[in-house]
């Protein structure tokens, strides 16, 4: 079993849209949980991180974590074309652990 | 704001030749790392560098591979005889670990092209 699993898309919506990027974990001893941004041919960018269960906010973007089904979330809010990239979710441990990235586009 | 650099940002090398890719990880941070991406793939760590030696490595950095920190500033990944499918994106990671977890800011990435 993978130890992060991601839906790779194509994720397709409308400019304003609310968008729900998920991840799925295998060992629930993880604690740190990371979202990061990659657009095409860049380096990742740290968007946020949260620790153990519940949710964390800044700005339009929502993380959160469910522990007991293993399962964390990263929400944007108003979604806005420039918000088109890839989102990689990873396990932060002694290193990052990555799921494969959903391919998010947002049209005009 | 304090970035990760890395140079060059694209290189091709024949199959065979050795290549240094080289980074400037952010200056108060301890803990440095080396990811790559083979295009379309996700990221997969290869190594990681605390105090001047490997903390960890995975089974992709085989003996090819080899990292250093031959200044206060730089850190440097090594391959020794490239090979076709060492084509890919490399990025160097720097972490200052002050939260006891990565929280790891990357660098733009240098794309090797083998031939």
């Amino acid at each position: 079993q993978k130890e992060v699993e991601q839906d790779p898309g194509p994720l397709s919506v409308p400019e304003g849209a609310i968008v729900s990027l998920n991840c799925t974990y295998s060992n629930s001893a993880f604690q740190y949980f990371m979202w990061y941004r990659q657009y095409s041919r860049k380096g990742p960018e740290l968007l946020m991180y949260t620790y153990s269960s519940g949710n964390k906010e800044d700005g339009r973007f929502t993380a959160q974590v469910d522990k007991s089904s293993k399962y964390i979330s990263l929400f944007i809010r108003d979604s806005q074309p420039s918000d088109s990239a890839t989102y990689l979710c990873a396990i932060a441990t002694d290193k990052l652990i990555f799921g494969t990235g959903t391919r998010l586009q947002v049209f005009p | 704001e304090p970035e990760v650099t890395q140079t060059p940002s694209h290189q091709v090398t024949q199959m065979g030749q050795e290549v240094i890719l080289r980074c400037v990880p952010i200056s108060n941070h301890l803990y440095f790392y080396w990811y790559r991406q083979i295009l379309g793939q996700k990221v997969e760590f290869l190594v990681s560098f605390y105090n001047n030696e490997i903390s960890e490595k995975s089974e992709i950095f085989d003996d090819q591979f080899s990292v250093e920190r031959p200044d206060g500033s730089n850190f440097t990944l090594k391959i020794r005889s490239t090979k076709l499918e060492d084509s890919a994106m490399y990025f160097c990671a720097s972490s200052p670990r002050d939260g006891g977890f990565t929280e790891a800011f990357f660098g733009q990435g240098t794309r090797l092209t083998v031939v």
